[in-house]
């Protein structure tokens, strides 16, 4: 099992230009998150999902929309990057409330916006 | 408003023992993570607590006590591979994770 996945790993961006993030997970989790990092920061929840076809806002969701057509994959698009968008994202899966709740983790996308 | 209080940055020595404390308000309580977090690299699961008191785990404990709202991660027989961040998250009311902003720890031979 591959676990969980993100593409792309590295990624610069001019502002204004739009992009999308692609996590896939093969241990068919029903919840997909995506957080970014910033330094001196926590994790911050950007959009997450509870089921094929759900999406809901998380804490930081503004600039940013996302889509769960399949059970296994969660795609972030940027509509319109811009610098304070420049962070580390992280994709994240778990089974769900009724299970055990650790979240994996894929391994992260850098992204730099100029 | 939530928040979680943990210590930006420890030094430890190799071979000794560390505890990192982590203090939390939040809205609800449905358990307390505890993820490593390599440099460059995505978190990984350490721990849960969800009841009062100790879980050991090899080199690794960690406490609860919700009372208080807090918990420590203990970490015993450092190697220098512990050189790490440690995130402590608590799951809300709404089972969303609040995350610290993690500690820098740095084991010095």
């Amino acid at each position: 099992n591959a676990g969980v996945t993100q593409t792309p790993k590295f990624r610069v961006l001019k502002t204004g230009q739009s992009m999308t993030l692609l996590c896939a997970q093969d241990m068919n989790h029903e919840y997909m998150y995506w957080y970014r990092q910033d330094p001196g920061m926590g994790l911050r929840l950007i959009h997450y999902s509870v089921g094929e076809g759900t999406t809901a806002k998380g804490e930081v969701p503004d600039g940013y929309n996302v889509s769960r057509l399949k059970k296994q994959n969660f795609l972030l698009g940027l509509e319109s990057a811009a610098p304070s968008q420049t962070s580390v994202y992280f994709c994240a899966s778990n089974v769900g409330r009724e299970g055990s709740g650790e979240q994996f983790f894929g391994p992260g996308t850098r992204l730099t916006v100029l | 408003g939530q928040n979680i209080d943990q210590p930006t940055e420890m030094t430890a020595t190799e071979g000794a023992i560390v505890q990192i404390n982590c203090t939390y308000q939040t809205s609800g309580f449905n358990g307390l993570f505890w993820y490593q977090q390599h440099a460059g690299e995505a978190p990984t699961f350490l721990s849960y607590n969800v009841l009062d008191g100790l879980e050991e785990k090899g080199r690794f404990s960690s406490f609860l006590s919700r009372s208080k709202g807090y918990s420590y991660l203990l970490l015993k027989e450092l190697q220098m591979k512990d050189s790490a961040s440690y995130l402590c998250a608590v799951v809300d009311s709404n089972y969303q994770l609040i995350w610290g902003a993690g500690t820098k720890l740095i084991i010095k031979p």
